[in-house]
């Protein structure tokens, strides 16, 4: 299987912070990696998918980056509604797998 | 814009089979993988596996870590998919999520763009 580690678990920033969230794959996955973002109570929200594209609906602030291992969400200036849990997901091979989460906290 | 929602048991005996039914609305079956991810409480996302729209089982995958549990099916013509996980314990109790998962263009890399609300199925006695 091929394992996800993101970094870090957790932060507490502030609102209009940039935010820059890591995930490493333990071996080259092309660009098959999307992120999610979920909120308590909800079901997880697509918010990139190849590495770097953003679905229609999701905000400018959002951005993804890296190809093979090593990927980057980073959000320009964090927002009050951004303060969630965010999943890297690999999507080159099955299982697909997912990383253990960041939590943004207030 | 496609919908999709779970439906089935909130309570499963230990030892039983655990069955769920995703139905999807506003969007037809086709040329998508249907996947099912699930989540214990307080927990990151863990993924089941996946059918192709066909049913065809070479394009169907599934978690090893379910070690033979998990059976998926799909009535592409009812609009419906659906997941059996047999012999479940309490490490089994989580919330259940089906999901679209997109290769087609422009999304291409197989996410799951669409995701139903989630159920919560509790294994005890």
């Amino acid at each position: 299987d091929i394992q996800m580690t993101q970094s870090p678990s957790s932060l507490s920033p502030s609102v209009g912070d940039r935010v820059t969230i890591t995930c490493r794959a333990s071996q080259h996955i092309n660009d098959y990696l999307s992120w999610y973002q979920q909120k308590p109570g909800q079901a997880p929200k697509l918010l990139i998918y190849a590495a770097s594209n953003l679905p229609s609906g999701v905000p400018s602030r959002f951005g993804g980056s890296g190809s093979g291992t090593d990927f980057t969400l980073t959000i320009s200036s964090l927002q009050p509604d951004d303060f969630a849990t965010y999943y890297c997901q690999q999507t080159y091979s099955t299982p697909q797998t997912f990383g253990q989460g960041t939590r943004l906290e207030i | 814009q496609v919908r999709l929602q779970e439906s089935g048991p909130g309570l499963v005996k230990p030892s039983e089979t655990l069955s769920l039914t995703c139905t999807v609305s506003g969007g037809s079956l086709s040329s998508y993988y249907w996947s099912w991810v699930r989540q214990p409480a307080g927990k990151g996302l863990e993924w089941i596996g996946r059918i192709y729209h066909t049913g065809n089982t070479r394009n169907t995958n599934y978690n090893p870590s379910l070690q033979g549990r998990v059976t998926m099916s799909v009535d592409a013509s009812n609009y419906h998919f659906s997941l059996q996980l047999t012999s479940v314990t309490a490490a089994d109790t989580a919330v259940y999520y089906c999901t679209r998962d997109n290769f087609r263009t422009p999304i291409r890399v197989g996410a799951a763009d669409s995701w139903g609300q989630g159920i919560l199925v509790t294994v005890s006695p």
